[in-house]
């Protein structure tokens, strides 16, 4: 039982370059969402998924996009990385809000 | 506005010892609260919300609405409770949206 899978597990890249961290989930959640992780500053949200074909901003969606066309994958797209977005990035997944989030494993990424 | 604040970025106790992880919430509503584990090279997952009122791994939380707060306890600390803790808040909507604190390191020493 896969769960939630995040690829790349890490990425190092330059300033302006753009790229697309993936996410999938075999559990049929409606529900997805994309954290990122700053070392003393918690998980902050970029972005959310409440179904296929529904995103709505977090508290932090600047420099980044999603799309959710199926239920399984919800990409998280960033067009000009900036040092600022270096980071760690989960997405997580749940089957009803306020329900336990499952999460995928993490993605580290250094923009230089 | 919804915060979650985390006092401690790190703690440190001895094996045995009585762990408490202080996490405060600033929510106008009813709100749900969560605590989150992060152990080393594992991935970020539930440890216990405050509506199952469980024990989870010897932890308890308890919800206090006037101090608005919701500590996350431990009578006796084992080494293998050594990770990261992140309290988190449900925001308003049906959007399953968290809040989550700054975290914090739990280290027990033998």
């Amino acid at each position: 039982n896969a769960g939630v899978t995040q690829t790349p597990k890490f990425r190092i890249l330059k300033i302006g370059q753009s790229m697309t961290l993936q996410c999938t989930q075999d559990m049929n959640h409606n529900y997805m969402y994309w954290y990122r992780q700053d070392p003393g500053m918690g998980l902050k949200l970029i972005y959310y998924s409440v179904g296929a074909g529904i995103t709505d901003k977090g508290e932090v969606p600047n420099g980044y996009n999603v799309s959710r066309s199926t239920t399984e994958d919800f990409p998280l797209r960033l067009e000009l990385a900036a040092p600022s977005q270096t980071s760690v990035y989960f997405c997580a997944s749940s089957d009803r809000a306020n329900e336990k989030l499952f999460f995928g494993s993490g993605t580290q990424l250094s923009v230089l | 506005a919804q915060r979650v604040t985390q006092p401690e970025k790190l703690l440190s106790v001895f094996k045995g010892a009585p762990v408490e992880l202080k996490c405060n919430y600033s929510y106008s509503g009813s709100p749900e609260l969560f605590w989150y584990v992060q152990y080393s090279r594992q991935r970020l997952q539930l440890l216990l919300r405050h509506i199952s009122r469980e024990s989870i791994k010897g932890f308890t939380a308890d919800l206090n609405k006037g101090e608005t707060s919701f500590h996350l306890k431990k009578p006796f600390a084992q080494e293998e409770d050594s990770a990261m803790y992140y309290c988190a808040l449900s925001g308003s909507g049906n959007t399953g949206k968290l809040i989550f604190g700054q975290g914090t390191t739990l280290q027990v020493k033998p």
